[in-house]
């Protein structure tokens, strides 16, 4: 298995624009979440997933932030628009019984 | 919800000695404690971790220890060498069974450094 799989690997975006990360968890995991990590607040968990299903969003910081999971395989988060204090590396990570593991990040730049 | 609350904040050792990292949980329910490692510019990767049928758990020079009456649980890394240094992540969770994931609660983590 290759891993949590997340892209793009670096983002750099002007303040108002979209940017939109994309996840695919291990397969056959059934829990999905997304962190963000900065030097100030650690690591935050944002939302996670449950076999598709949103269970807890109350780290999603406001409304500019949305994150979907239509299918098992595939997990974004959408921040529109974005702001330079978005800046931050973001993670997925996906869960089963026995694993927890994290991808490699997305570093997001907002300008 | 769980809480867990980890110390100390920065660590500082010289190589070849040891570190200790501690942990608290509030939820007595919890019965997973995993340790994460994050390198600079990596991703946090799973180096250790106990359920709460156990006390002890050793591989090679890493070892946690876990105290389910007082809910803390430790890391002790001996022989440090300068590539341990690197930022230590505790967590918490109760997993339900052996095929399904849970949320985990994790600390804010030790910035270990290992000066040679």
């Amino acid at each position: 298995d290759a891993g949590v799989i997340q892209s793009p690997r670096h983002e750099v975006t002007e303040m108002g624009q979209e940017v939109t990360l994309r996840c695919k968890p291990i397969s056959g995991h059934d829990y999905l979440f997304w962190y963000r990590q900065t030097m100030m607040r650690g690591l935050e968990l944002l939302i996670y997933f449950n076999n598709n299903v949103p269970i807890d969003d109350s780290g999603m910081p406001e409304d500019r932030f949305s994150a979907k999971m239509p299918n098992a395989s595939f997990s974004t988060l959408k921040i529109q628009p974005s702001e330079p204090r978005d800046s931050a590396v973001y993670f997925c990570a996906s869960s089963s019984g026995r694993d927890y593991t994290f991808g490699s990040g997305t570093r997001l730049t907002v300008v | 919800g769980e809480n867990v609350e980890q110390h100390p904040s920065t660590l500082s050792v010289q190589e070849g000695d040891s570190a200790v990292i501690k942990c608290t949980y509030s939820d007595s329910a919890s019965n997973y404690f995993p340790w994460y490692k994050q390198e600079l510019g990596k991703r946090p990767q799973l180096i250790i971790d106990i359920r709460s049928n156990v006390g002890e758990k050793k591989d090679q020079r890493i070892a946690v220890t876990l105290n389910k009456t007082a809910k803390h649980f430790s890391l002790h890394i001996t022989e440090t060498q300068p590539e341990d240094s690197a930022v230590y992540f505790c967590a918490a969770s109760i997993r339900a069974g052996e095929t399904s994931g849970s949320r985990l609660t994790f600390g804010e983590g030790t910035q270990l450094t290992v000066n040679p």
